[in-house]
């Protein structure tokens, strides 16, 4: 399978945890972004990586909230001490950036539940 | 004002008709425009893209642009039961990161 992956693909956590989320995109592709999505809403834009570098991360949703990616191929997302309103499907997409054209490939998200 | 409108439905069509999905944005800057579905508690996939105003055609499906009035919408001729999903449009803002912003999309039922 060549999509995007992500992992895992639920987590359930307790309010006051931290929890890390790993996304893996299409190898050939050199811009990463992160979305939330909540139910009964499009992706709410988070940050995105062009290779190593994160070129947008102001809208990040809090200071609780960041992400790396280290060696431009996968990314990580962390939540520390999660809230409940944290509550969310958090989705990554890859695409290959050129001049005018910028198709997304969305992975199958991480459904994250803070109890 | 959100910068990305779509009304959430649903849109109820019997199977066979055309389904007619609309989309306003706020920003007269923006520069591509794109439409993606999304089954239920599964994640987007993009079905068309539009930069021109005009048509632009691809099976079932068809983009319409109108930059002058700010409106895109997707029209999907003989509609099935399985084309009964979320349509999410979304549009990349000026400014040439090309970072889509997305609406909250429309619920499209098609009926047998």
């Amino acid at each position: 399978d060549t999509g995007v992956s992500q992992d895992p693909r639920h987590k359930i956590t307790k309010r006051g945890q931290n929890v890390t989320f790993r996304c893996d995109p299409i190898s050939e592709h050199n811009r990463l972004y992160w979305y939330r999505q909540t139910l009964g809403q499009g992706p709410e834009f988070l940050t995105y990586f062009q290779n190593e570098a994160q070129l947008e991360k102001s809208r990040l949703l809090s200071d609780r909230f960041s992400a790396e990616r280290p060696k431009g191929s996968f990314s990580t997302l962390e939540i520390q001490r999660t809230e409940q309103g944290d509550s969310a499907m958090y989705l990554c997409a890859s695409s290959l950036r050129l001049e005018s054209y910028n198709e997304q490939f969305f992975g199958p998200g991480t459904r994250l539940t803070v109890l | 004002q959100k910068e990305v409108e779509q009304n959430s439905g649903p849109l109820s069509v019997p199977e066979g008709a055309i389904a007619s999905l609309n989309c306003t944005y706020s920003d007269r800057g923006s520069q591509s425009f794109f439409w993606y579905r999304q089954y239920s508690g599964k994640s987007p996939e993009l079905i068309m893209f539009i930069y021109s105003n005009g048509d632009k055609e691809d099976g079932r499906f068809t983009a319409q642009l109108n930059k002058a009035s700010q409106y895109v919408s997707l029209l999907i001729r003989d509609s099935q039961p399985s084309d009964s999903a979320t349509y999410l449009c979304a549009v990349a803002l000026s400014g040439g990161s090309y970072i889509p912003t997305f609406g909250r999309g429309t619920s499209l039922i098609v009926h047998p």
